[in-house]
């Protein structure tokens, strides 16, 4: 069955600190990958997915499929990324979206 | 606000009672799902619409729920004699199916906090 894990439920670092929020995945299929961010107070919102190979606000996110994983990045933190991470899987042929259990990320000043 | 809205925000209720969620999406998107978040957890993919078809149903949605989107707008997400089990946040989404069949980004809406006392 697909499956998001994302190991760690909190991260805190100081503004500046590099940041990897992870995400590994079960799907036997080729899947595609997606992050969502949830700030205080405000909806889930797409950050970035895979296939677009794009850096938003800073961050990327680079499919490794050897590893099943999905690994989001940033060099340096700023107290704005402080937020809630989803990690989601499309499976395929469906629109549906499979989360993982999110992280919190604090970027302390 | 020309997002996803929700009604109510809140809605607290006796275990045994209904009770129904409406959600209107952007409009001229034509693709309407429901997730469940519970404390702790990612969303859970609950269903799908596409126009008025409901598409995909997920084993969560037991007997005691049913989502309709009469006229491909807005939908209802139904739940009967609620149990304390059902307490959660009920997510609205929808999207616009473009032009490829690349993935069509899903716009949350701010959901609805349910409460079973």
């Amino acid at each position: 069955a697909q499956r998001v894990t994302q190991p760690e439920k909190l991260l805190s670092v100081f503004k500046g600190a590099p940041v990897e929020l992870k995400c590994n995945y079960s799907y036997s299929g080729s899947p595609e990958l997606f992050w969502y961010v949830q700030y205080s107070r405000q909806r889930l919102q797409l950050l970035l997915r895979h296939i677009s190979r794009e850096s938003i606000k800073g961050f990327t996110a680079d499919l490794n499929k050897g590893e099943t994983s999905f690994h989001l990045k940033k060099p340096f933190a700023q107290e704005e990324d402080s937020a809630m991470y989803y990690c989601a899987l499309l499976q395929g042929g469906s629109e549906k979206l499979v989360f993982g259990k999110g992280m919190k990320l604090t970027v302390n000043p | 606000d020309t997002g996803v809205s929700q009604n109510p925000r809140h809605k607290i209720t006796k275990r045994g009672q209904n009770v129904t969620f409406r959600c209107d999406p952007i409009s001229e998107h034509n693709r309407l799902y429901w997730y469940r978040q519970t404390l702790g957890q990612g969303p859970e993919f609950l269903t799908y619409f596409q126009n008025e078809a409901q598409l995909e149903k997920s084993r969560l949605l037991s007997d005691r729920f049913s989502a309709e989107r009469p006229k491909g707008s807005f939908s209802t997400l139904e739940i009967q004699r609620t149990e304390q089990g059902d307490s959660a946040m009920y997510l609205c989404a929808s999207s616009f199916p473009g032009t490829s069949s690349l993935y069509n980004e899903q716009f949350f809406g701010p959901g609805t906090r349910l409460t079973v006392l």
